[in-house]
């Protein structure tokens, strides 16, 4: 069946624009994550959507950041005003649930290019 | 709070020869641990995983051991192939509580013909 996919590929903006990333997930799984890989770094934990529950957001680094979900679908990561530093891979997975047990099963990701 | 520590890359290795990457965790409890594997150009896979201390998880030739008293699980293949080449990440989680995993930097290997 169909995998995690995300759009678009690639992105370029303008230092302070705003721009919008989408994730499709595999049909059926209620846990979706989104993460940041920055050059040379570790995956970096943004948001976590399970099910209807409230998503946890405490890896979002800033107010720029947002998320939202529509039920067990399609979710937008939204970046306001980006800046450099927001220069990276972001990265979505989803799982069957949301116990750490469970595979996560990762999107190619939106490689983000601030200029 | 919880961390991973993984060898840093990159790794450049002839074919066949043996593998180790090393990874510590430091977390409270009895987390999972996982190895996720990144080929050129796809998305990250689950290439294997541990629920709880000396369990062994096995894939496409790659080991590794959950070590609670070494706070270790590193990855180990005998006879790598070229088409290993590939950047490894190790992970961990809490089955029970579920949101974060939390990654280490990843580890490029490079196996050279």
């Amino acid at each position: 069946g169909a995998g995690v996919s995300q759009s678009p590929s690639n992105k370029v903006t303008e230092k302070g624009k705003d721009v919008e990333l989408r994730c499709d997930p595999i049909s059926g799984h209620t846990a979706l994550y989104w993460y940041r890989q920055r050059l040379g770094q570790g995956l970096e934990f943004l948001i976590y959507f399970q099910g209807n529950s409230a998503p946890d957001k405490s890896g979002l680094p800033s107010d720029r950041f947002s998320a939202e979900r529509t039920g067990e679908s399609v979710s937008t990561l939204t970046i306001q005003r980006t800046q450099q530093e927001d220069s990276a891979v972001y990265l979505c997975a989803s799982s069957l649930t949301g116990t750490g047990s469970y595979e996560q099963y990762f999107g190619p990701g939106t490689r983000l290019t601030v200029t | 709070g919880n961390s991973v520590t993984q060898m840093e890359g990159p790794v450049t290795l002839s074919e066949e020869a043996f593998l180790t990457i090393n990874c510590t965790y430091t977390a409270t409890g009895y987390p999972s641990l996982f190895w996720y594997v990144q080929y050129p150009g796809e998305g990250l896979q689950l290439l294997l995983k541990a629920t709880k201390a000396d369990d062994k998880g096995s894939n496409k030739g790659f080991e590794a051991t959950y070590r609670k008293e070494t706070t270790s699980f590193h990855l180990e293949k005998g006879s790598v192939q070229v088409s290993d080449s590939a950047v490894y990440f190790c992970a961990l989680a809490y089955p029970n509580t579920g949101n974060q995993f939390y990654f280490g930097t990843g580890t490029s290997l490079t196996v050279i013909p």
